[in-house]
């Protein structure tokens, strides 16, 4: 079993639609990065955080410890958003970044 | 203020042949870290390093190496490639271990 697991693999959306990327961990956790990778490779870091939520223009990310789950949400999703997300905790026993498999997010016009 | 650079972006090689990976990270960031994406893995964690030290290694062969300068830049490179090295690798810089980590654009390297 993967220490860090998302859900969904791939999500496929309309223009406008509410979208809700999950990423659970087995691990203990400093903090939890949601990035950002589009097609040709680049990656952006979206949010670090540790605890509670933090809002970056339309998207909102949430952390809860005691659960071991964070949610990245996209509000009124444009094509734009079509990316790849990808959930890493800063956790286990060197204390470097372990990466969930990745959500392949397409928005539709 | 510039972001991380990596270079070459693209490079193919031969199996058996060695390569070094350069990586210059955001000015004022001590910390380095690399990765290794490819399909069926994901984004594996290489190495890091903070202060020309290294301060963690993931699970990979000892064909893989690294290092860091006084500048803070890092290289690494691989030895006796193979086929299945070929992969996206990607640093990142932060101002100190497990700050929030930027990334470069990555290396994109293909082993014939």
């Amino acid at each position: 079993k993967n220490e860090v697991e998302q859900s969904p693999q791939n999500l496929t959306a309309q223009e406008g639609e509410f979208i809700t990327i999950n990423c659970s961990y087995s691990v203990g956790i400093s903090a939890l990065h949601w990035l950002q990778q589009h097609p040709g490779g680049g990656i952006v870091s979206l949010f670090m955080l540790s605890s509670g939520k933090k809002k970056h223009g339309r998207l909102i990310a949430t952390i809860n410890i005691q659960e071991k789950h964070s949610s990245l949400h996209i509000t009124a999703s444009h094509p734009r958003d079509s990316a790849v997300y990808i959930c890493a905790v800063y956790g286990g026993s060197q204390g470097n970044l372990i990466f969930g498999k990745g959500t392949k997010l397409s928005v539709k016009p | 203020k510039a972001g991380v650079t990596q270079t070459p972006r693209y490079l193919i090689k031969t199996r058996g042949q060695q390569v070094t990976l350069s990586c210059s990270p955001i000015s004022g960031h001590r910390s380095v870290s690399w990765y290794q994406q490819t399909p069926g893995q994901g984004l594996q964690f290489l190495f890091e390093y903070f202060s020309e030290t290294q301060r963690n290694k993931g699970n990979f062969p000892g064909r893989f190496s690294g290092r860091q300068f006084s500048n803070s830049r890092s290289e690494m490179n691989v030895s006796t490639l193979e086929l299945g090295d070929s992969a996206l690798y990607l640093c990142a810089s932060t101002l100190r271990p497990s700050y929030e980590q930027y990334f470069g654009p990555g290396t994109r390297l293909t082993v014939t």
